[in-house]
């Protein structure tokens, strides 16, 4: 059946190190990635898109890599902030516009 | 400023009551969607819809109901025959065809009496 996993723990930080988070699919050919940030009791907002034939996207601190081989896409929050503390979802695309979610993961990052 | 309206932020239903959540787009999207959050889980389809006039069941539509009569406008109503409608609703739109962001908007959470 079709899957897509995220880092079910919170992810623990110190402020101004490097966080990585991990998304995690089966049985699924997407052709986009797409992350976004959550706050509580607010709607997902867009962070970044990756297609299929990119290793590899950039976006001030932010970083994104997908790996159709592994079928894995890392998340990369450079320097990170207080601020940046919130839920992560990483949403499939298959071309269809139709998105497949993730269940997140909460980042909390202290100072 | 562009952006997708949705109300009302709370929304209380009595049992047996069909009650209809509010979600407005200025963006000039073709596309939107209706999404259900629950505690700790993704976001799931409810219904879509890509053009005026025209919408399709998501992975959870039974219990609900859509209409797409504006381009600007996709109500969705949650029917008495939904038996767990308490639940985050986000409204959020896009370009259409793929491999286009979806804006949200900021949800309607809605519970039962």
């Amino acid at each position: 059946s079709q899957k897509i996993e995220q880092n079910s723990e919170a992810l623990n930080i110190q402020e101004g190190k490097t966080a990585t988070l991990t998304c995690n699919y089966t049985n699924y050919s997407p052709a986009y990635l797409q992350w976004y940030r959550q706050d509580p009791g607010r709607g997902p907002v867009f962070l970044l898109l990756i297609r299929e034939n990119e290793k590899e996207k950039r976006k001030e601190r932010l970083k994104v890599t997908f790996d159709t081989t592994l079928k894995q896409s890392l998340f990369h929050i450079t320097a990170s902030q207080p601020a940046d503390s919130a839920t992560y979802l990483c949403a499939l695309d298959n071309q269809g516009g139709k998105l497949i979610f993730g269940q997140g993961t909460e980042l909390s990052v202290k100072p | 400023d562009g952006g997708i309206t949705q109300s009302p932020k709370y929304l209380f239903r009595k049992e047996g009551q069909n009650v209809t959540l509010s979600c407005e787009q200025n963006l000039n999207h073709d596309a939107m969607y209706w999404y259900r959050q629950d505690p700790g889980q993704g976001l799931r389809l409810i219904y879509y819809s890509q053009i005026v006039n025209d919408f399709q069941k998501g992975d959870i539509a039974e219990g609900y109901s859509v209409s797409r009569e504006k381009k600007e406008s996709f109500p969705l109503t949650v029917t008495s025959a939904q038996k767990n409608p308490t639940a985050f609703y986000l409204c959020a739109s896009d370009g259409g065809g793929g491999g286009q962001p979806q804006h949200f908007g900021d949800g309607t959470r809605l519970s039962i009496l």
